[in-house]
Parts: structure tokens; C-alpha cells; sequence
């Protein structure tokens, strides 16, 4: 059974880097073709999708983060990684990895989850 | 400001059937299928419905879905207290070339 783990620094300061790992068990991200996907929930609010990564490498982001994401995978760990660089309090957020239902879906469909993770920006 | 619109809220009674809309535009729902989720707070996203009216293995089949041009939503009949959640619709957007998601709406079983 898959499941997906998200793990980091609980708090990040301003302007500083916020660095996620997701770790895949019950399966592997190098040897499918999904799209792994990052999605973050600030308190109170809604779902944002940050960005999601083929294991070829093919990359997709939120074209309002495009310029401070950066998702990879390691496939010889199984884990994804996201970095979002310059963050401000406008970061904190719940992050989420997800995994869609089919090879290749990009449709906005994530049906298996991790439980996510807090991370605050204060200083 | 979502991409997709959303009503914030909806309400319904026990039995009682519910519809949520979520509009969208040429670029999202207009030309990609829609998904739904399913989010009780303090929980993961739970998917609902996927390309417009597919039920992944568990969803009841009081949940249901539809789309009509730039327009898609998600129908629960047999409303049930459980059913008291966040729910969210999703597409992929041609001119984003992004995943969008609707603001969501707060459903409350009276």
C-alpha cells in the first residue's frame, strides 16, 4: 500500500529558504510515470497547487511560484523534494505531496496523500 | 481571487440532496475534466470525484458529478451528518498550463 510522508523544518525565517522532503513507501517514483504532485493549505484557506514532477524529470509549477520553486526527485531513495526560496509569513502554510490515479494524469486529480506537514515563517 | 468560483458555503438537512457549483472558463473546466475533494478539517484532501463523474473505489454512490460547458457540480443526495466538510473542485488550466483549484465551499449539515 502507498503512502507518502512529508517531513522539514517546522519553522523557517523570513527570506530564507523552506526545504520539504517526501518520502515514498509501498512504492517507487522512478520506475511509474506519475505525476508526483506538491499542493499547500495556508490556515484557513484554500488548496494551492505549487507544482508537480515526472521522474523524467519534467516539471510543472504554479506560475504565481514559478520563480522561487524548484521540485526534484530521488528516485534511488524514493523521496521529492521542494524548495521555496525568499518565503515570507504568506508561506505558512500546510504542505502536501499527492500522487494522482493514473500514469501521466495532470488533470488536478491526487488520490493518494500524505498528511502533510506545518511549516511556519517567523523569525 | 481562485481561478475557479466557488460558493463559499452550503447547507442542507439529513436526507436532503445538495449540489455544489464550480464555475470555471474556456482554459479549465471548459476543456479539461474536473475533480472534487473532499477535506473534513485537520485531515489530507480526500479525492471524490475525478474526470467530471468517476467515483474512485469507496466514494458512495450518493456523491455525484457533472460538468456543462465552463460549469461543473457535485451533487450528494442522502445528505448525512459525516458529509459536514470543506469541498474543493480542481482542473487543469490550458492558458496557466497549472492545476487550479475553486476557493472552496463549507458544507453544513443543519
Amino acid at each position: 500500500q502507498l503512502q507518502l510522508r512529508e517531513s522539514g523544518p517546522g519553522l523557517v525565517k523570513p527570506s530564507e529558504t523552506l526545504s520539504l522532503t517526501c518520502t515514498v513507501s509501498g512504492g517507487s517514483i522512478g520506475s511509474t510515470s506519475y505525476y508526483w504532485g506538491w499542493i499547500r493549505q495556508p490556515p484557513g484557506k484554500g488548496l494551492e497547487w505549487i507544482g508537480s514532477l515526472h521522474y523524467s524529470g519534467n516539471t510543472y509549477y504554479s506560475p504565481s511560484l514559478k520563480s522561487r520553486v524548484t521540485i526534484s526527485g530521488d528516485t534511488s531513495r524514493d523521496q521529492l523534494s521542494l524548495k521555496l526560496s525568499s518565503v515570507t509569513a504568506a508561506d505558512t502554510a500546510v504542505y502536501y505531496c499527492a500522487r494522482p490515479p493514473h500514469y501521466y494524469d495532470r488533470t488536478g486529480a491526487f488520490d493518494i496523500w500524505g498528511q502533510g506537514t506545518m511549516v511556519t515563517v517567523s523569525s | 481571487q481562485s481561478v475557479l468560483t466557488q460558493p463559499p458555503s452550503a447547507s442542507g438537512t439529513p436526507g436532503q440532496r445538495v449540489t455544489i457549483f464550480c464555475s470555471g472558463s474556456s482554459s479549465n473546466i471548459g476543456s479539461n475534466s474536473v475533480n472534487w475533494y473532499q477535506q473534513v478539517p485537520g485531515t489530507a484532501p480526500k479525492l471524490l470525484i475525478s474526470s467530471n463523474n468517476q467515483r474512485p473505489s469507496g466514494v458512495p454512490d450518493r456523491f455525484s458529478g457533472s460538468k456543462s460547458g465552463t460549469s461543473a457540480s457535485l451533487a450528494i443526495s442522502g445528505l448525512q451528518s459525516e458529509d459536514e466538510a470543506d469541498y474543493y473542485c480542481a482542473a487543469w488550466d490550458d492558458s496557466l498550463n497549472a492545476v487550479v483549484f475553486g476557493g472552496g465551499t463549507k458544507l453544513t449539515v443543519l
